[in-house]
């Protein structure tokens, strides 16, 4: 099946600081997803991404769908203590399906 | 804000007993998902449900589980016969009706399934 990369697998930051992770695959997406998980929940959505090249801001997020389909990059701007969670990726072949493909996460920490 | 519940939040159960995991989608969403976690994993997919019936299942998905849609509002996965390895978060997901390409799924709090 497909596989997803997503790095860092963890990111230890100051307050304030930009973080930037990404993720990369073997095969093609259309769509491309971010979302953050805190401890004992679901995901939640933070952003989509429908079209190659596309670039997405939410806040102090941003996220691209990279030219080649194969890989997406999420960017948080000046980060603050209640960004700590884990950032998953995920992406999706829709002529297969409506299957989502997660990555393996990203665990963000936060010092104040 | 509409949300997908699920309950129960945490569900224990004995090797070999029956489970079964209850959602309810958001209100005018028309597709139905189930994923699971294992503890410190990723998560992956299960099955997807439209129309009343299976659209897509992953190999996870074996004779032991079944999705059903009883009534209007609710979306169920029954395990048979649960294994230790059936210990996981279990998330419901629904996305709404013929966006194509740009629906967009949206995940409950997900149920903690240990079997002992």
């Amino acid at each position: 099946g497909q596989q997803l990369n997503q790095s860092p697998q963890s990111m230890f930051i100051q307050e304030g600081e930009d973080v930037s992770m990404n993720c990369t695959s073997s095969s093609i997406f259309n769509t491309w997803l971010w979302y953050k998980q805190d401890p004992g929940e679901g995901p939640v959505l933070l952003i989509a991404l429908y079209k190659a090249g596309e670039l997405t801001s939410n806040g102090r997020l941003t996220a691209q769908f990279g030219i080649t389909r194969k890989d997406s990059f999420l960017n948080i701007s000046a980060s603050i203590p209640s960004d700590v969670g884990i950032y998953f990726c995920a992406g999706r072949w829709t002529p297969s399906g409506s299957r989502l493909t997660f990555g393996e996460g990203t665990q963000l920490t936060v010092n104040p | 804000e509409p949300e997908v519940t699920q309950t129960p939040s945490h569900q224990v159960t004995q090797m070999g007993q029956e489970v079964i995991l209850r959602c309810v989608p958001i209100s005018n969403h028309l597709y139905f998902y189930w994923y699971r976690q294992i503890l410190g994993q990723k998560v992956e997919f299960l099955v997807s449900f439209y129309n009343n019936e299976i659209s897509e299942k992953s190999e996870i998905f074996d004779d032991q589980f079944s999705v059903e849609r009883p009534d209007g509002s609710n979306f169920t996965l029954k395990i048979r016969s649960t294994k230790l390895e059936d210990s996981a978060m279990y998330f419901c997901a629904s996305s709404e009706p013929g966006q194509g390409s740009t629906d967009t799924q949206y995940f409950g709090p997900g149920t903690r399934l240990t079997v002992l």
